[in-house]
């Protein structure tokens, strides 16, 4: 089965630029992935911040941005602030029904 | 404004099936162009795909889960529920229920449940 694939972990300064990926073990994301990003806090339920590559959820700051980078999809959050800090994960469809999440990525923010 | 509720046993047997229903308030189930979805997390690991069902009643289930999955759809109580029979502690999570669009946007969440597998 394929995996989806995340930065374990990253960092960023506040007011900084990051960028996390979501790739696949085997072949590249596209948009017909139909990539989308949720954000999540601890004991909190997740929310979307991202959907279809790269459409902001209602209420989503335009910080955040999605899109295809070198055949991964991408999160990119412009003016990083403290309350980004939170764990973020891509889910993709994989076709016949299915999707898959990535494992997450932890992103500080110091 | 749409709202889920998942709802159910916290604590299921080893061998048994965990059962867990999902409530929606604010629309119907049943009006058609959602699937209709549940998604686990162990304690301090990643989200994980179990499977879902349309409006129609069609279902998809992740394959690791498949045989022992099975999601229903309850229209005239406005619900969908969750069976995962055999269950292990590896089975112990959280269990969110979802609304996702045609286009992928899992748009409402619930707001999780724990379920812990022990005898």
């Amino acid at each position: 089965q394929t995996v989806v694939t995340q930065e374990p972990s990253f960092s960023v300064s506040p007011g900084g630029t990051v960028t996390l990926t979501c790739g696949l073990s085997s072949g590249s994301v596209s948009t017909g992935h139909y990539p989308s990003w949720c954000q999540q806090t601890p004991g909190q339920a997740p929310r979307t911040l991202i959907y279809t590559t790269n459409t902001r959820s209602s209420g989503v700051p335009d910080r955040f941005s999605g899109s295809i980078l070198e055949n991964k999809a991408a999160l990119t959050i412009t003016g990083a602030q403290a309350d980004d800090e939170s764990d973020y994960y891509c889910v993709l469809y994989m076709g016949s029904g299915i999707w898959v999440f990535g494992g997450g990525t932890k992103l500080t923010v110091l | 404004q749409v709202q889920l509720q998942e709802s159910g046993p916290g604590l299921a047997k080893p061998s048994q099936t965990l059962s867990l229903t999902c409530t929606v308030s604010g629309g119907s189930i049943g009006s058609g162009g959602y699937y209709w979805t549940w998604i686990r997390q162990p304690a301090g690991k990643g989200l994980e795909w179990i499977g879902r069902i349309y409006t129609s009643g069609s279902t998809n289930y992740n394959p690791s889960l498949k045989s022992r999955v099975t999601i229903s759809l309850d229209t005239s109580k406005n619900q969908f529920s969750l069976n995962l029979s055999s269950v292990t502690a590896a089975d112990t999570a959280v269990y969110y229920c979802a609304r996702v669009t045609g286009g992928g946007f899992y748009d409402y969440w619930g707001q999780g449940t724990l379920v812990t597998v022990s005898s």
